[in-house]
């Protein structure tokens, strides 16, 4: 259990409309990720941060926006939702160890968009 | 550009069957490459991480080898409850913080 927790696991949400999902940490990792997982397409990267008010974009950042005003805490935000966007959401969080940079991930959120 | 290629797609094993999963990767430089595995509707779970060619890891019934251009899952007499979906992941040096992953290969082991 890398002390993950996403919220909500399950949403039903209209094109149009605002959708925000959350992710909480309790392991005071300094990086945390948003991941989206597609069939075909495999797990692409939403956005990161790399502290408390840094984020960058991913590969896939179109349509979505983040903040992380604290540590624990990232939320990504879909500010008007589409159909393309409906895909199951992935946090994760790392920090540096030797060389690399294990990224742990949480449960999910499901989100479909109608 | 960094890409990583997951074979195969899918494998069908029967229990005891030992098999090999393979992940080519492309990148300017690596600084770790990682195996996940993933059951369904959970998120990945991390299972090793190797970081020099010629690196060896082992848990359980799973055993990864990594060279310059390619790693290997070798699954060694595997029972139902290894039936998943496997990811390759590379960390490039390129960055310091993204992973990139493959499509991944979904295991499914019969009884």
């Amino acid at each position: 259990d890398a002390g993950i927790t996403q919220s909500p696991r399950h949403k039903v949400t209209e094109t149009g409309t605002p959708v925000t999902l959350r992710c909480h940490q309790t392991e005071n990792h300094r990086y945390m990720y948003w991941y989206r997982q597609d069939p075909g397409h495999g797990l692409r990267l939403i956005h990161y941060s790399y502290g408390v008010k840094d984020t960058d974009k991913g590969e896939v950042s179109d349509g979505y926006s983040v903040s992380r005003s604290k540590t624990e805490d990232f939320l990504l935000t879909l500010e008007s939702a589409t159909s393309s966007q409906t895909s199951v959401y992935f946090c994760a969080i790392s920090d540096r160890d030797r060389a690399g940079n294990t990224i742990y991930f949480g449960e999910g959120s499901w989100l479909t968009v109608v | 550009e960094d890409q990583v290629t997951q074979s195969p797609e899918a494998l069908r094993l029967q229990e005891g069957e030992s098999s090999s999963l393979n992940c080519s990767y492309t990148v300017s430089g690596l600084r770790g490459l990682f195996w996940y595995r993933q059951d369904p509707g959970k998120g990945p779970e991390f299972l090793f991480t190797l970081y020099s060619a010629g690196e060896e890891k082992e848990k359980e019934r799973l055993k990864a080898t990594l060279t310059k251009k390619e790693s290997f899952l070798h699954i060694t007499a595997p029972k139902p409850e290894d039936s998943a979906t496997y990811l390759c992941a590379v960390h490039p040096i390129s960055n310091d913080y993204k992973l990139s992953f493959g499509a991944g290969t979904t295991v499914t082991v019969r009884a």
